[in-house]
């Protein structure tokens, strides 16, 4: 089995700030790694995935995320935010194998960032 | 490429209702899940079909919801009756196939459900 902590509930900075949204996970088995991002009134999308090679990696609009092993941690990072930034953010691991359970996504609460101009 | 499509989007009841909602994924994605996503909470996975086959209802409260995928396309989730604590947002999702290098499951906007 797989739980998911994210360790803020909410994050407000200043637009141009720096940002850390922090994940930690716990595994039995191996995981691939997800960030997605929620819009208000709107569905998941995808923001960014580790499933492996590099450990750092990065999104198309400025957010990267380091998975550490060791720590179990999937942090996301941005250097600079923007107001469109603003909206709920879920960190999500799912098993690399176990039959019916590969892809199966287990969601951490979600961090809602909040840019303030 | 059309996204995963949901109706309605919202929908209040009083408790002991029933409701459906429906969701159509993305063309050829074999694979549709179901989430409950309540407020301030991250989404939990209710049922995952794989075409006409449920694969996974473990997490899903069988004495009151129900879902079928009939034809391996667009599914529907029904509750019956509905309870307060069902208020929540039911988001549907959809992957390609059940085994594919790279998991991704794609979302549509969900349904939010008030229950009264």
């Amino acid at each position: 089995a797989q739980s998911v902590t994210q360790l803020d509930s909410q994050v407000p900075v200043f637009e141009e700030a720096p940002v850390e949204l922090r994940c930690n996970y716990s595994s039995s088995v191996s995981v691939y790694l997800f960030w997605y991002v929620q819009y208000p009134n709107q569905g998941l999308q995808l923001l960014l995935k580790y499933l492996s090679g590099s450990t750092l990696v990065e999104s198309i609009n400025g957010f990267e995320a380091e998975f550490n092993k060791s720590q179990t941690s999937f942090h996301l990072r941005k250097p600079s935010v923007h107001i469109s930034d603003t909206a709920e953010y879920f960190c999500a691991v799912s098993p690399l194998a176990g039959g019916t359970s590969y892809g199966k996504l287990t969601f951490g609460q979600g961090t809602i960032l909040t840019v303030h101009p | 490429e059309a996204g995963v499509a949901q109706s309605p989007r919202y929908k209040i009841i009083e408790k002991r209702q029933s409701v459906a909602f429906w969701c159509n994924p993305i063309s050829g994605h074999a694979t549709l899940y179901w989430y409950q996503q309540i407020l301030g909470q991250g989404p939990k996975l209710l049922i995952q079909f794989q075409n006409n086959g449920v694969v996974d209802d473990s997490q899903l409260p069988k004495d009151r919801f129900s879902a079928e995928r009939l034809k391996g396309v667009d599914s529907t989730l029904k509750i019956q009756p509905a309870k307060l604590e069902d208020s929540a947002v039911y988001l549907c999702a959809s992957k390609a196939f059940l085994r594919t290098p790279a998991p991704e499951q794609f979302f549509g906007p969900g349904t939010r459900l008030t229950v009264l």
